[in-house]
């Protein structure tokens, strides 16, 4: 079972440039969710969704949009990088909602220079 | 003054030793506790989940809630090196909050 799946693991971006994050779900989950992780602060949420076509924002959802077009997929945008959004991002989702323990994937290692 | 509060260590015991892993909490509205391991470079998998006040046993590793002391502990008995990893707390109500990691090392 593939479980969560992140793509790319790394990049390098310069500022200003924009991307896209790419996460998918082989598990039919509903619930799926972005998090940063930076030294001292945990996880912390940036957007996430419970279904398709629903999406809200979470702790930290400045710089950052995201869209669910399907079960499956849960892509995050970063419109304009900053060096502040340095970080390692992790994608998750769950079949119970924000309640329910959450499957990670194995991040992506993103450097704003 | 951060919603959850986990000592970051880091930690270092010997195999074989008992260890104690704690986190505090804030807000007393959480009711789901979860206790999650990382291993470098890879996301967090799920230790332990437990809903209410009390212990949960699952093989070595043991799970303590004091909701009334906003206090959680993970214990890990007969620690051995393949436990070498950061231990995140989580905790919810309707947003998962975590704590900023432990990192542990067991020598052998």
């Amino acid at each position: 079972n593939a479980g969560v799946t992140q793509t790319p693991k790394f990049q390098v971006l310069k500022t200003g440039q924009s991307m896209t994050l790419q996460c998918a779900q082989d598990m039919n989950h509903e619930y799926m969710s972005w998090y940063r992780q930076d030294p001292g602060m945990g996880l912390r949420l940036i957007h996430y969704s419970v279904g398709a076509g629903i999406t809200d924002q979470g702790e930290v959802p400045n710089g950052y949009n995201v869209s669910r077009s399907t079960t499956e997929d849960f892509p995050l945008r970063l419109l304009s990088a900053a060096p502040s959004q340095t970080s390692v991002y992790f994608c998750a989702s769950s079949s119970g909602g924000a309640r329910q323990p959450q499957h990670f994937g194995d991040g992506t290692r993103l450097s704003i220079l | 003054q951060k919603e959850v509060e986990q000592d970051p260590g880091p930690l270092s015991v010997p195999e074989g030793a008992i260890v104690s892993l704690n986190c505090t909490y804030s807000n007393s509205a959480f009711q789901y506790f979860m206790w999650y391991r990382q291993y470098s470079r890879k996301g967090p998998e799920l230790l332990m989940y437990t809903y209410s006040s009390g212990n949960k046993e699952d093989g070595r590793f043991t799970a303590q809630v004091d909701k009334s002391s906003k206090y959680i502990s993970l214990f890990i008995r007969d620690s051995q090196p393949s436990d070498s990893a950061t231990y995140l707390c989580a905790m919810n109500n309707n947003d998962m909050r975590f704590g900023a990691g432990t990192r542990l090392t067991v020598k052998p």
